[in-house]
This record gives structure tokens, C-alpha cells and sequence, in this order.
């Protein structure tokens, strides 16, 4: 049972670069997250999704795109990557009415 | 009316003492404040959470703290030991929430 998986760990991109974060989930939790940090500004929500085939925009959506086509599976997407999306990546799986599981996050470095 | 204010940014305590870390809220709607803790490297995980029924909730030395008509809880880490130095969490979710709304974090370092 490994939870929530994100993959990968880390990752350096030259600025415009296109990458995918993958987040893989096996508890059947309807509700995925995803997440930025940086330093002082805490946890920040890119995107969301509250069930298979459905995405919805956080705080931060700009420069993302999401897609979950399978329940399981929650992808992010970076189409051109700016250094200003260098972050700590973390996905978050929800069982309805309870707190979040998170992954154990994917360093990006865009140069 | 989202935002969820968490206090101080960091906290040194002496190995045996309390650590306190407060947050405060506006959203009379939320139901469900967690925190989570987290090591560097690793991702945030849940270590206790309170429903407005009832002021304090305590699980081994973590107690948390519910004033609903402040609209403030509290973390109460009780004979705090070095392995607790972590940046603490809090959060917030309205029933049937769809997404939690998180303080910005608190870095605990408790000195031996």
C-alpha cells in the first residue's frame, strides 16, 4: 500500500521546457490536489479535482494545466516552464469529509 | 474571508518546554481544523485535528485548543523534544469541503 506516489522526485528544466509531474494514488479517494511551496508563503493550491474527468483552478492556476482521466492518477503539467516555477511540487489525495494524504513531493528547478 | 492566519513564523523552545503556535480564522463556515507537520524532504502529514463540538483535543502531548467565539485554535506541543523541530501547519475546511485552506507555516526548532 503505498499511498500517494509522485514521480518524479526531482527535476531540473531549462526555461521553456515542457515537463508533466505525475500523481498516483491507491486508497480510491475521490479528491486531488495539487500543491505548490516556496519558502515563507506556505502551501499554495494549483489545481484540484474532486472526482474522474473533473479539474478545477486554486490560488495559483496560471502557467498549469491538469488533467484526470483516471481516477487513480492526478498529472501536471508544465507547458513552458519559467524559472518562477521553481518549487516544491506536492500532490494530495482526500477521503470526503477528512484531511489530506500527501506525497512526498518533486523538487523542480527551472534555470 | 478564506485565509487562515498562523503565528509566529518560527519558534525556538528549550528541549521540556511548551511550544504554542496559534491561528486564526474568519470563515464561520469552517467545521474542520487540522494540523499538519512536516520534515524537511518529506511531505506534510496529519498529526491531530478538531470539529467545533468540542474546545481541546488532546492526543499524547499534542493538544489542540478551539475558541469558537474567537475564532481561534492553538497547537499545544507539551515537553517538547528535538524530534518535534518541524514546520507545523495549520488548516481549515468548511463541511463537505472541497479543499482545506492552510496557515503559512510555523518552524518549530526545539533546542536540546
Amino acid at each position: 500500500n503505498a499511498g500517494v506516489t509522485q514521480t518524479p522526485k526531482f527535476r531540473v528544466l531549462k526555461t521553456g521546457q515542457s515537463m508533466t509531474l505525475l500523481c498516483a494514488q491507491d486508497m480510491n479517494h475521490e479528491y486531488m490536489y495539487w500543491y505548490r511551496q516556496d519558502p515563507g508563503m506556505g502551501l499554495r493550491l494549483i489545481h484540484y479535482s474532486v472526482g474522474e474527468g473533473t479539474t478545477a483552478k486554486g490560488e495559483v492556476p496560471d502557467g498549469y494545466n491538469v488533467s484526470r482521466l483516471k481516477k487513480q492518477n492526478f498529472l501536471l503539467g508544465l507547458e513552458s516552464a519559467a524559472p518562477s516555477q521553481t518549487s516544491v511540487y506536492f500532490c494530495a489525495t482526500r477521503e470526503d469529509g477528512y484531511g489530506y494524504t500527501f506525497g512526498s513531493g518533486t523538487r523542480l528547478t527551472v534555470v | 474571508q478564506q485565509q487562515v492566519k498562523q503565528s509566529p513564523q518560527s519558534l525556538i523552545v528549550q528541549k521540556g518546554g511548551i511550544s504554542i503556535i496559534n491561528c486564526a480564522y474568519e470563515n464561520t463556515a469552517f467545521d474542520y481544523f487540522p494540523w499538519y507537520q512536516q520534515f524537511p524532504g518529506k511531505g506534510p502529514a496529519l498529526l491531530i485535528a478538531i470539529r467545533p463540538d468540542v474546545s481541546e483535543k488532546k492526543e499524547g502531548r499534542f493538544t489542540i485548543s478551539f475558541n469558537k467565539s474567537a475564532k481561534q485554535f492553538s497547537l499545544h506541543i507539551m515537553d517538547s523534544q528535538p524530534g518535534d523541530s518541524a514546520t507545523y501547519f495549520c488548516a481549515a475546511g468548511a463541511m463537505g469541503f472541497q479543499k482545506l485552506v492552510f496557515g503559512t507555516g510555523t518552524r518549530l526548532l526545539v533546542s536540546p
